[in-house]
């Protein structure tokens, strides 16, 4: 089984509103990532997490949170963003080795009013 | 530091034609390299790897990819193109750690 499911699908929210993506892999992946994909581009690497502990953030803005209760789920809180913050969102998971693959999951389209 | 070039933002093949999709890396260290498709409102889907060994890397689909060192190129082809072949493709290095670095995208079109 290779495969990441991501929920919700679509999500719509306002600029004042707080919301949850939600990741999960059950390929024993001890390596798993947010990355947040705008129209046409390639996807943009936000955090890591390496055997649960949070590994890379990078720069991003404190409205993303991200939380990893276990091995096999991954967690994006969402407060307060902006439209800008409209994106396709991708979860990914790997083994810990370099050449091992990403496996990602069909993402969470983000629409920010 | 690494970095990966994809020369032609837009590709346009005919249905039946060669597809030829570039990838040009630098890296310090030996790479790993992969080619990824991305259909539209998709999530990334694996084409295929190099890692060691073999520079010829056959994959899904009918694509294969060749490791050329020298060239520190990684071009991705089809012999003959199909219509389901059509969406976004992106080359990544790898060399240590977790950290994928992606090429801007190349986007194919079939033309029927």
């Amino acid at each position: 089984d290779t495969e990441v499911t991501q929920t919700p699908k679509h999500l719509v929210m306002g600029m004042t509103n707080k919301k949850s993506l939600k990741c999960e892999q059950h390929m024993g992946h001890r390596a798993m990532y947010w990355y947040k994909q705008k129209a046409k581009k390639p996807p943009e690497l936000m955090f890591v997490y390496s055997y649960e502990k949070l590994s890379i953030n990078e720069s991003v803005p404190s409205r993303f949170s991200p939380e990893c209760p276990n091995s096999s789920l991954l967690n994006l809180h969402l407060h307060a963003l902006q439209p800008e913050d409209s994106a396709l969102y991708l979860c990914a998971s790997s083994q810990e080795m370099p050449a091992d693959t990403q496996y990602f999951g069909p993402g969470t389209r983000l629409t920010v009013l | 530091a690494q970095s990966v070039t994809q020369l032609g933002s837009h590709v346009s093949v005919s249905e039946g034609a060669l597809v030829l999709l570039r990838c040009n890396y630098s890296s310090s260290v030996p790479p790993y390299l992969f080619w990824y498709v991305q259909y539209p409102n998709q999530g990334l889907q694996l084409l295929l790897k190099y890692t060691t060994g073999a520079t010829l890397v056959k994959g899904i689909n009918g694509f294969e990819a060749e490791f050329k060192k020298s060239e520190t190129s990684f071009h991705l082809t089809k012999p003959s193109a199909h219509m389901s072949d059509a969406a976004e493709y992106f080359c990544a290095v790898k060399s240590t750690g977790n950290q994928f670095y992606f090429g801007t995208g190349t986007s194919l079109t079939v033309i029927p």
